[in-house]
């Protein structure tokens, strides 16, 4: 059974970089592909990104000039990194996984990100 | 990129049936058949119950089953029982716009 696990700070300045890892448990990074999506506090989901276990990536346009998604397979772990932020960036940020593209399989249980000085 | 539209709140009693729709567009929900449905329950991770449409992962009941016609994709719960109360979200495959989630919709067992 695969379990994913995040992993950062919980707290990041505005202007600065949020970085999350997620690390994977129970199965191989490989032939997979990683998303990672956001929920702010009592609002919906929003997806920000996935990158396949090849490189290959997606971001969501809104986000895309300040997202990069990047997988270290010797680790088994994907990264998420999200600069200039704002308190609009607050959120429970998880990581995610599936053997396609089009769909969720495994979630990890998130970890809340506050932007704030 | 605008989110997919789902009703915020859905209710029935035991037994019944409800149902949920999720709106997009030609360029999403109704250009693919990838639509997914997850339910969440609070302080929970989101749970896959529905992909591609019409697909059941294992474990799922078959109580929950999808559709789509055109732009607009359904969950449909049937035998309604207390624990489907949760919060239920669809999302698409967008093509060069990625994956598109709905607003989501509270589902309440009365």
């Amino acid at each position: 059974q695969v379990r994913l696990q995040e992993s950062g700070p919980g707290l990041v300045k505005p202007s600065e970089t949020l970085s999350l890892t997620c690390t994977v448990s129970g199965g191989s990074i490989s032939g997979h592909y990683w998303s990672w999506i956001r929920q702010p506090p009592g609002k919906g989901l929003e997806w920000i990104g996935f990158v396949s276990y090849s490189g290959s990536m997606s971001y969501n346009p809104s986000l895309k000039s300040r997202v990069t998604i990047s997988v270290d397979t010797s680790k088994n772990q994907f990264s998420l990194k999200l600069s200039s932020v704002t308190a609009a960036d607050t959120a429970v940020y998880s990581c995610a996984g599936s053997p396609n593209y089009n769909l969720i399989a495994y979630w990890g249980q998130g970890t809340l990100v506050t932007v704030s000085s | 990129q605008s989110a997919l539209t789902q009703p915020p709140s859905a209710s029935g009693s035991p037994g019944q049936s409800v149902t949920i729709s999720c709106t997009g567009t030609s360029s999403d929900v109704g250009g693919y058949n990838y639509v997914s449905w997850y339910q969440q329950h609070p302080g929970k991770a989101p749970k896959l119950m529905i992909y591609e449409v019409i697909k059941r992962p294992s474990g799922v009941p078959d109580r929950f089953s999808g559709s789509k016609s055109a732009n607009t994709a359904s969950l449909t719960v049937s035998g309604l029982q207390a624990e489907d109360e949760a919060d239920y979200y669809c999302s698409s495959y967008a093509g060069s716009n990625g994956v598109l989630f709905g607003g989501g919709t509270k589902l309440t067992v009365l």
